[in-house]
């Protein structure tokens, strides 16, 4: 079976710029999940879509935006970047629907920089 | 803001069994209580969860007081690939939906020779 998958690994940008995370999902799930790790932190919830809608989100502005796909592979964009957006956006994906308490299995993430 | 509480690091030694604790002390009863653990550079890593028995898998145990309040993890023959940051999480168990995670800190376990 093949995990979460998500591209790319790195990038560099430059603040006001816009940017495009990709994530594939595990076989067989239905739900993607975003995260942004800082330096040293914990992830933290950035929002998640479940049959290509949005299913909860975290503390972050609208600037954070996202969309699912009909094949359950999901897109993070970010606008107007900051320096402070400089992270680890990590994908994880689960069996959401009626098939309740299945944990989410994570990709390696993307390492973003803003310069 | 994370509902446990772990300690900062922890070191083991190679081929011994290596106990993390979480307090979990307003863990409600339709909460789970799940393990992550993530190695330098990459996502973190799915470990186990329960409810209130005890559980077990290839990877650990998970040992649940009978009040809930606290739980311990455990890698009954740690070796040096299991040097990483190990995240307590209490999560809702979400039937039409799936509960987000809210990672704290965690526990830096460190496998020493």
């Amino acid at each position: 079976e093949t995990g979460v998958t998500q591209s790319p690994t790195h990038l560099i940008k430059t603040r006001g710029q816009q940017v495009t995370l990709r994530c594939s999902s595990q076989s067989g799930h239905n739900t993607v999940s975003w995260y942004q790790q800082a330096l040293g932190q914990g992830p933290q919830f950035i929002f998640q879509y479940y049959r290509e809608e949005e299913n909860g989100r975290g503390n972050f502005p609208p600037r954070f935006s996202g969309l699912q796909f009909p094949n359950y592979s999901s897109e993070l964009n970010v606008n107007a970047l900051e320096l402070d957006d400089s992270a680890l956006y990590l994908c994880a994906s689960s069996l959401g629907g009626d098939v309740a308490n299945q944990p989410q299995h994570f990709g390696d993430g993307t390492r973003l920089s803003i310069l | 803001d994370a509902k446990t509480t772990q300690p900062t690091s922890m070191d083991c030694a190679e081929g011994r069994a290596a106990n993390l604790p979480c307090n979990h002390s307003t863990i409600s009863g339709n909460e789970y209580v799940y393990w992550y653990r993530q190695i330098h550079s990459q996502g973190p890593q799915y470990i186990i969860h329960g409810l209130k028995n005890n559980e077990t898998n290839e990877m650990a145990s998970l040992i649940i007081t009978e009040d809930r309040k606290s739980s311990t993890l455990i890698l009954p023959h740690a070796t040096l690939r299991d040097t990483a940051v190990y995240y307590c999480i209490v999560r809702m168990n979400y039937g039409g939906s799936q509960g987000n995670l809210i990672f704290g800190k965690g526990t830096k376990l460190s496998v020493k020779p």
